[in-house]
């Protein structure tokens, strides 16, 4: 089955503690994403990646650091810096960034910052 | 910056009438327009596109209007069936894919 996995589902953390979301796409894609989700907002872009060793700042990507060493791989690491992390995280992905493009995404991971 | 308004209240239908879903945008027309599907708790799915070129597209009992002059897509369901019951989420892409709010379908038995 092709597709996108995060993992964990549900996350809890304690305040100034870092945390990294895993996301693992086995659809060949070239372009990945990571979104943030609260109620009554739409998605919002936090980072997104072209190619492997290549990532760009979305909107709201302060706090957040990701890496891009493999393609099928872009993890999130969610740090003390970001004020309010309580969120549900969605990463997604493409066949590549520019184009007619579906996105993708993966199950999400409801992150709770106590 | 570019807007995406979608209707925040749930619509509420019965069952078996059309489901008519509205995006709007302001400023600059964007090259294409997604609509996704998303459940509660799950991450969106991927449903229908339109370019800017095209007034309307189909599948099955989906049907997505792009008007470029009204800054407005319409996305309608036929015979809408309980299990439409979800978050239905309209993108479009500019410079990057910008996602709308999304809005909530509710179809009674």
């Amino acid at each position: 089955d092709g597709g996108i996995t995060q993992s964990p589902k549900y996350l809890f953390r304690k305040e100034g503690q870092n945390v990294t979301l895993s996301c693992e796409q086995n659809l060949n894609h070239d372009a990945m994403y990571w979104y943030r989700q609260d109620p009554g907002q739409g998605l919002r872009l936090i980072y997104y990646s072209q190619i492997v060793n290549d990532f760009q700042k979305g909107d709201i990507a302060e706090g957040y650091s990701v890496s891009r060493e493999k393609k099928e791989s872009f993890p999130l690491t969610v740090t003390s810096a970001q004020k309010n992390p309580t969120a549900f995280y969605l990463c997604a992905s493409s066949l590549t960034l520019a184009g007619v493009n579906e996105q993708f995404f993966g199950p999400g991971t409801r992150l709770t910052v106590l | 910056s570019q807007k995406i308004e979608q209707n925040s209240e749930a619509l509420n239908i019965q069952e078996g009438k059309t489901a008519t879903l509205t995006c709007n945008y302001t400023n600059y027309s964007p090259a294409y327009l997604q609509w996704y599907r998303q459940d509660p708790g799950r991450g969106p799915v991927f449903l229908l596109l339109i370019r800017e070129n095209e007034k309307e597209k189909r599948k099955e009992r989906l049907k997505v209007t792009f008007d470029t002059t009204l800054k407005q897509s319409l996305f309608h369901i036929t015979a809408s069936q309980p299990a439409d019951s979800a978050t239905y989420l309209c993108a479009l892409r500019f410079q990057k894919l910008v996602f709308g709010t999304g809005t909530r379908l509710l179809v009674s038995p």
